[in-house]
């Protein structure tokens, strides 16, 4: 069955501009969860949605927003982008609450210019 | 608050040599505990986890972990490394009610031939 789809792979944007990334999960996983990947800061947790409900959401400010649809595909939103959001970003999916194990997508590579 | 440690920060290992990448985690209540490997420009793959019952997993391309309660620990091992196995490993908590990973900053295992 098909992985976890990110688009797209790659992604240029100036300082100050907003950018949407996407996220397909494997067919049947409710849960979608989001990681930015950096090498000063490593893999941070950004949110965690549910069934269309945010669950959990880590330490980053209001500028980084998502939400899942009643597919479950999800997106998320990094609005007035800084140059410190160039990063990895990592979808995942699970097909259990908890615990499962979680499958990634390929990521995203944001670069902020 | 979880927090996990991986000591090492790369491992260089002859092949066909046995290696252990070690993990420990902070926090003694419930955990699940996860190893994922990440080739360069990729997203993370699952190589084993642990939710409960035996204490030693076996996972995919021959790695296996062993998890220890009352050392907080949970190291990853391998009996004959390979070129291929050539990669970044992350260790991972995530605490029972909370749908999120705590992840450490990584082991690059170098395999020299």
């Amino acid at each position: 069955k098909a992985g976890v789809t990110q688009t797209p792979r790659y992604l240029i944007k100036t300082r100050g501009q907003q950018v949407t990334l996407s996220c397909s999960p494997i067919s049947g996983h409710r849960s979608v969860s989001w990681y930015q990947q950096t090498p000063g800061q490593g893999l941070q947790f950004l949110f965690e949605y549910f069934s269309e409900t945010q669950r959990n959401k880590g330490n980053f400010p209001g500028r980084f927003s998502g939400r899942q649809f009643s597919n479950s595909r999800s997106e998320m939103n990094v609005s007035t982008l800084e140059l410190g959001d160039s990063a990895l970003y990592l979808c995942a999916s699970s097909l259990e609450a908890q615990g499962g194990g979680y499958t990634f997508g390929s990521g995203t590579r944001l670069t902020v210019v | 608050a979880q927090s996990v440690t991986q000591l090492d920060s790369q491992v260089p290992v002859f092949e066909e040599a046995p290696v252990e990448l070690r993990c420990n985690y902070s926090s003694s209540v419930s955990v699940y505990l996860f190893w994922y490997v990440q080739y360069p420009n990729q997203g993370l793959q699952l190589l084993l986890k642990y939710l409960s019952g035996s204490t030693l997993v076996k996972g995919i391309n021959g790695f296996e972990a062993e998890f220890n309660k009352s050392q907080t620990s949970f190291h990853l091992r391998k009996p004959s490394v390979h070129i291929s196995d050539t990669a970044e490993y992350f260790c991972a908590v995530s605490d029972l009610g909370n749908y999120q990973l705590i992840w450490g900053a990584g082991t690059k295992l170098i395999i020299k031939p």
